[in-house]
């Protein structure tokens, strides 16, 4: 089955370390999106990329990372700078222009930082 | 800012009624998308709508989209336990957005049997 997969589904880290979050699709899309959910405040965009070797800022980038050396994969870094980095990470991907196409998303991973 | 918000930001009903949640968005846009998320997992694209459109059928689902008044509303009817979610909308601004969809806060919808 074609799908979108994040991992793990839940991940702690203490503060001050990095983590990275795994997102996988074998949907043969080119774009692929990280999405930050909090309580109350929707989703919110971190980072997209619309084709391998290409990133964009999203509305919340600071503290965050991307890599896109490989169309099937987006890993996410949550750094040390991210000043509130527990939240619920939303990957999604999507084969043409967002304004026509669904997003597909994964099943999340829920991050906490104590 | 947000493009999109959603009203109510909650709502609950019994079964078989029927819930109506509403969109406004801000920009101009290309198309407007509904999508769906059950607690603790991704979101399911429900339906979309093009701006060009002024009402669209899936199932139980019926979207309307006016744009001269910048909002959109999603009815689903006959509504069962199993439809308990959160429901946001989601806009471009118009192919501005530079390939980016930016979503509501959503409306958590609550249906007791």
């Amino acid at each position: 089955d074609g799908g979108i997969t994040q991992s793990p589904k839940y991940l702690f880290r203490k503060e001050g370390q990095n983590v990275t979050l795994s997102c996988e699709q074998n949907l043969n899309h080119d774009a692929m999106y990280w999405y930050r959910q909090d309580p109350g405040q929707g989703l919110r965009l971190i980072y997209y990329s619309q084709i391998v070797n290409d990133f964009q800022k999203g509305d919340i980038a600071e503290g965050y990372s991307v890599s896109r050396e490989k169309k099937e994969s987006f890993p996410l870094t949550v750094t040390s700078a991210q000043k509130n980095p527990t939240a619920f990470y939303l990957c999604a991907s999507t084969g043409g222009p967002p304004q026509n196409s669904p997003l597909h998303f994964g099943n999340g991973t829920r991050l906490t930082v104590t | 800012s947000q493009q999109g918000e959603e009203d109510p930001q909650a709502l609950s009903i019994q079964e078989g009624e029927n819930a109506t949640m509403n969109c406004s968005y801000k920009t101009s846009i290309n198309n407007l998308q509904w999508y769906r998320q059950n607690s603790g997992r991704g979101l399911v694209h429900l339906i979309l709508i093009r701006s060009n459109e002024r009402e669209k059928h899936s199932g139980r689902l019926r979207v309307t989209l006016d744009t001269s008044k910048k909002s959109s509303s999603l009815l689903i009817t006959a509504s069962r336990a199993a439809d308990t979610a959160s429901y946001f909308c989601a806009t471009d601004a118009g192919g501005l957005g530079g390939g980016k969809l930016i979503f509501g806060q959503g409306t958590e919808l609550s249906v007791k049997p």
